[in-house]
């Protein structure tokens, strides 16, 4: 079964410059979630969708990011301008909606490699 | 949400099996303990859940303690990919707790 794509897997890009990261989510999944994980501060959820609905974005970092879910399977994240402190590793994760035994598991992709030089 | 607090590191030899403790006192009643881990280069993994049973599954055990203040991971034969980080989370259930925050974690090294 295929898992939570991610693309690219890595991007190398001078500051200024746009950036769009992509990720599919396992079929079927109804909520996907966009991290951001570095050696200072670790894993940090961006923001978390609900059925494409952005239902929180309270760990977007600032105006220049911004995330979009258009359809059921796609999602980017997008920082313009980028800069030098963006530079991290970017998870998406995609779970079915929470049971009545708690929580779905999150599915994490294999994340983006992001440097902003 | 409840604080977990994990040992930064622990060692294991291969084959034995690896115990990860996790304290989260200041848990309520309707939180969910949950285990992720990461592999080196690799986006978090699922392991395992429960709120107040005993839960096993293919990949580890998890025992929580009568009280709930504190919970343990078993790998029962541990081999040098579960090198890892390992994270105990504390959430509540339902829509709400989907948001995962993750703790600094325990670094297990699976030794050969």
């Amino acid at each position: 079964d295929a898992g939570v794509i991610q693309s690219p897997r890595h991007e190398v890009t001078e500051m200024g410059q746009e950036v769009t990261l992509r990720c599919k989510p396992i079929s079927g999944h109804n909520s996907l979630f966009w991290y951001r994980q570095t050696m200072m501060r670790g894993l940090e959820l961006l923001i978390y969708f609900n059925n494409n609905v952005p239902i929180d974005d309270s760990g977007m970092p600032e105006d220049r990011f911004s995330a979009k879910m258009p359809n059921a399977s796609f999602s980017t994240l997008k920082i313009q301008p980028s800069e030098p402190r963006d530079s991290a590793v970017y998870f998406c994760a995609s779970s079915l909606k929470a049971s009545g035994r708690g929580n779905q598991p999150q599915h994490f992709g294999d994340g983006t490699r992001l440097s902003i030089l | 949400d409840a604080k977990t607090t994990q040992p930064p590191s622990m060692d294991c030899a291969e084959g034995r099996a690896a115990n990860l403790p996790c304290n989260h006192s200041t848990i309520s009643g309707n939180e969910y303990v949950y285990w992720y881990r990461q592999i080196h280069s690799q986006g978090p993994q699922y392991i395992i859940h429960g709120l107040k049973n005993n839960e096993t599954n293919e990949m580890a055990s998890l025992i929580i303690t009568e009280d709930r203040k504190s919970s343990t991971l078993i790998l029962p034969h541990a081999t040098l990919r579960d090198t890892a980080v390992y994270y105990c989370i504390v959430r509540v259930g339902g829509n709400a707790g989907n948001m995962l925050t993750f703790g600094g974690g325990t670094r297990l090294m699976v030794k050969p």
